[in-house]
């Protein structure tokens, strides 16, 4: 079965300052997709980027980039230039079949 | 584009009584809806798979005949808390998926108070 482990609960960074969170994943699978998603305090789930494993490439959404690590089943979320309104949950999330396996989250706070 | 509502967003009711809570892809259609329940500060717990014109696939542990799924059509689907008690209180979410299946695209959730 497919896991995902987010390894910080909590993390807080200055603002205008670069952030890294970490996920990995269990998966016996070679072409899948990952995911991170952000809950700010509104709830509501909002997709921040994805990545496809077959692609080398790490992917990029203007201040989040990703750094993904097939063979050591990583995916970590970079955050640049960080805001006040990048505070939220970040969920890492590996699609299982047509589900998703959410990780635990890591609570960011962005501090002015 | 990929916009999912949830109605009602806040709901309060009475032990024992039921509540209905609805899920709608408004610009597309779902193909699969999935609802999940999240406890303050934990991660999102998958409870059921809807597909339409079909019956819903819970996970273990989830009550089948608690949470009743109904997913009529392709942009509608709804979560009913049948005999609600104050255990059940909750933030319940929605997501649904399209043509593109390994995106799901996530409704603003629905806060269930049980008093």
């Amino acid at each position: 079965a497919q896991t995902v482990t987010q390894s910080q609960p909590e993390m807080s960074v200055q603002e205008a300052e670069t952030v890294t969170l970490s996920c990995t994943y269990d998966t016996s699978e070679n072409n899948y997709y990952l995911f991170w998603y952000k809950q700010p305090p509104s709830r509501q789930m909002i997709l921040v980027i994805r990545q496809e494993a077959y692609k080398q490439q790490n992917a990029t959404e203007n201040r989040f980039s990703v750094n993904f690590q097939k063979a050591a089943k990583s995916f970590s979320l970079k955050i640049s230039d960080s805001q006040l309104g990048d505070t939220a949950m970040y969920f890492c999330a590996f699609p299982n079949n047509e589900k998703l396996t959410f990780g635990t989250g890591t609570r960011l706070t962005i501090i002015p | 584009g990929a916009v999912v509502s949830q109605h009602p967003s806040r709901v309060i009711c009475k032990s024992g009584t039921s509540v209905k809570i609805e899920c709608r892809s408004l610009d597309f259609q779902a193909t699969t809806m999935f609802w999940y329940r999240q406890f303050p500060k934990k991660s999102l717990m998958l409870m059921a798979t809807s597909n339409e014109g079909s019956k819903a696939t819970y996970e273990q542990g989830v009550e089948k005949d608690k949470f009743l799924i109904n997913h009529a059509s392709l942009t509608l689907s709804t979560l009913t808390v049948t005999s609600a008690h104050p255990e059940d209180s909750s933030f319940y979410i929605c997501s649904a998926t399209g043509v593109s299946s390994y995106e799901q695209y996530f409704g603003p959730g629905t806060r269930l108070t049980v008093t």
